[in-house]
């Protein structure tokens, strides 16, 4: 049974860079096959895709977040990371990794972790 | 990329059916057979419920049906229970991803 699990700080000051981990359990990262995505949730409100990551590295962002957005893989740690720059209070949501069986479902998630932008 | 629309709700009372509209544009629901759907409880993650605009996962009931025509795409629930009561949300592949805004479901 595959599992994810994100990781990393609950509470980011405006200006400086979101960053989160997620952790793949049940299943190799490198065995291919997959896109690993980065979803969020602002409260109360939908979900908006952020972006993926193959194995290899190659990645693909949300136009719309891509300026802020990377997104990396460690395959020796079955990881992939985002790193959202300039946070605002806007970035405040939850923040969930899933994966992606190539074409656009996700079948996999993290319990997802809040991250608040705030000073 | 803008989001899908969804009605904001939709409501029905226990065994009635009731069905979910996501529309897009021949850029994403309507240019690929790669529709999803997902439940979301509060405080929970989302469920992958139908996948493919029309297949289920293992474990999801059968009560779950999915359905494109055009740009629109559709989610069936036949036979509501209580459980059923939650936040629905579709999800088009567009070369990226786009979800719908979701739909508040209320079993009355």
């Amino acid at each position: 049974q595959v599992q994810l699990q994100e990781s990393g700080p609950g509470l980011v000051k405006p200006s400086q860079t979101l960053s989160l981990t997620c952790t793949v359990s049940g299943g190799s990262i490198s065995s291919g096959g997959y896109y690993w995505s980065w979803i969020r949730q602002h409260p109360g409100k939908g979900l908006e895709w952020i972006g993926y990551i193959y194995y290899s590295g190659s990645t693909y962002y949300n136009p719309s977040l891509k300026s802020r957005v990377t997104i990396s893989v460690d395959t020796s740690k079955n990881q992939f990371s985002l790193k959202l720059s300039s946070v605002t209070a806007a970035d405040t949501a939850v923040y969930y990794c899933a994966r992606d069986p190539k074409g656009g479902r996700f079948d996999y998630w993290g319990q997802g972790t809040l991250v608040t932008v705030s000073s | 990329q803008s989001a899908l629309t969804q009605p904001r709700s939709v409501s029905g009372s226990p065994g009635q059916s009731v069905t979910i509209s996501c529309t897009g544009t021949s850029s994403d629901v309507g240019g690929y057979n790669y529709v999803s759907w997902y439940q979301q409880h509060p405080g929970k993650a989302p469920k992958l419920m139908i996948y493919d605009v029309s297949k289920r996962p293992s474990g999801v009931p059968d009560r779950f049906s999915g359905s494109k025509s055009g740009n629109t795409a559709s989610l069936t629930i036949s036979g509501l229970q209580a459980e059923d009561e939650a936040d629905y949300y579709c999800c088009s592949y567009a070369g990226s991803r786009v979800f719908g805004g979701g739909t508040k479901l209320t079993v009355l």
